[in-house]
């Protein structure tokens, strides 16, 4: 089944801890997206990537960090420089670029991470 | 200012009816993709349907359709025949031309429930 994976579902994270959110997808899609919501929000982009070994920075990047390897893997590590990290976070793939008006972002499950 | 606005943050439907769920955008760029997605409980973003500024048919995807009127700047979503399982949270999204490489700006999102 061709889908987007994030792992994992649940994460707990002490305060001045880095830790890394997963997401694969195996719909051979070149573009990679990170979103986080916060309660009763819509989704605000943090990272993208269009391409293997580059990235941009979203509306939110601060205290965040991404690496893309691989075509099939966008990795997110939450820095203990995000102030404020507890959140739902989303991973998404679009076909093309993801540059035209008409490609369509796909989700993934999201994570859910708490600080404590 | 706001770029997408869905004025309803909750609505409620009876079972079998159809329902409307609002959305305004703004935009200065003459190429963009306007979406819809669903959120369930589970917290996974589901695509619904997209219509393209270009368009000049209103796009429909079985039970959706996008009440598309480009001169109001709306893309009101209307579910026919609304099901239990429709009850959720839905987004409403907007890619502008060739911004940023594909960034999805989204609404606060409006929770439909559905009563039977």
């Amino acid at each position: 089944d061709g889908g987007i994976t994030q792992s994992p579902k649940y994460l707990f994270r002490k305060e001045g801890q880095n830790v890394t959110l997963s997401c694969e997808q195996n719909l051979n899609h070149d573009a990679m997206y990170w979103y986080r919501q916060d309660p009763g929000q819509g989704l605000r982009l943090i990272y993208y990537s269009q391409i293997v070994n580059d990235f941009q920075k979203g509306d939110i990047a601060e205290g965040y960090s991404v690496s893309r390897e691989k075509k099939e893997s966008f990795p997110l590590t939450v820095t203990s420089a995000q102030k404020n990290p507890t959140a739902f976070y989303l991973c998404a793939s679009s076909t093309g670029t993801g540059a035209r008006s008409t490609d369509t972002q796909y989700f993934g499950p999201g994570t859910r991470l708490t600080v404590l | 200012a706001q770029k997408i606005t869905q004025t309803q943050p909750g609505m409620f439907v009876q079972e079998k009816e159809a329902v409307t769920l609002d959305c305004t955008y703004d935009t200065s760029d003459p190429s963009y993709g306007l979406f819809w997605y669903k959120q369930p409980s589970s917290g996974e973003m589901i695509f619904l349907i997209y219509q393209g500024s270009y368009d000049q048919q209103n796009a429909t995807e079985g039970r959706y359709s996008l009440n598309f009127q480009k001169a109001r700047k709306s893309a009101n979503l209307v579910i026919s025949a609304s099901q239990l399982g429709d009850s959720a949270m839905y987004f409403c999204a907007m890619r502008e031309g060739y911004n940023q490489g594909g960034k999805l700006i989204f609404g606060q999102g409006t929770e439909l429930s559905v009563k039977p």
